[in-house]
């Protein structure tokens, strides 16, 4: 079947502007992830969702960064304003979340943003 | 609160030369899971071995195993006979079970170099 699928796969934008980027998970994954990855912080947690639900919204960096999910299934990972320092490649991730940690976590392919 | 190092940022070796990448981990919980995955050039984090804190049993798969030491909060991560397909960053990370959010906390990784 499919994998995790993200859009788009590149971004540039100019600061000051709103970008919206999507993950579609695996079909029947409830669990979902968003993480960043720099070169300065390496990979980062960014927010959990199980099913709707965010749980987990602790390593959203700023009230700049917002994140939903409708159905069950595509998530959007929304930041306003963009800041040179919001440039990273994010990841979204998903997990059928049978029970914690008994689950791998399938990646996207990420969204490399760019902002200048 | 939970971290994940690993020590050597660039390895560098030759084809068929064996070779061990360091994972050093702090938590907590007494209930835990680590992972290993690779991200090879083409970017998408691929998914390699789970283990949960009860199980210290040493795992292989084909050239890959992994030494998991609770004593040394260790999991460290060997390929035998490298091929130069291995050439990838790898990631080690931690999942605790308290919390809920399964969210994955990574070590900065290991850019492993296989030179013919």
């Amino acid at each position: 079947g499919a994998g995790v699928s993200q859009s788009p796969s590149n971004k540039v934008t100019e600061k000051g502007k709103d970008v919206e980027l999507r993950c579609d998970p695996i079909s029947g994954h409830t669990a979902l992830y968003w993480y960043r990855q720099s070169l300065g912080q390496g990979l980062e947690f960014l927010i959990y969702f199980q099913g709707n639900s965010a749980p987990d919204k602790s390593g959203l960096p700023s009230d700049r960064f917002s994140a939903e999910r409708t159905g069950g299934s595509v998530s959007t990972l929304t930041i306003q304003r963009t800041q040179q320092e919001d440039s990273a490649v994010y990841l979204c991730a998903s997990s059928l979340s049978r029970g914690a940690g008994l689950n791998e976590q399938f990646f996207g392919p990420g969204t490399r943003l760019t902002v200048l | 609160a939970q971290k994940v190092t690993q020590a050597q940022t660039e390895i560098s070796v030759v084809e068929k030369e064996d070779v061990t990448l360091d994972c050093v981990y702090e938590t907590r919980d007494t209930t835990y899971y680590l992972f290993w995955y690779k991200q090879p050039p083409s970017g998408e984090l691929v998914f390699l071995i789970r283990r949960n804190s009860f199980d210290e049993q040493n795992e292989i798969s084909g050239r890959y195993s992994w030494n998991f030491q609770k004593s040394t909060s260790s999991f460290n991560f060997t390929i035998t006979a490298s091929q130069v397909v291995d050439s990838a960053v790898y990631f080690c990370a931690l999942s605790e079970a308290q919390g809920g959010s399964e969210k994955l906390v990574f070590g900065k990784g290991t850019k492993l170099t296989v030179n013919p």
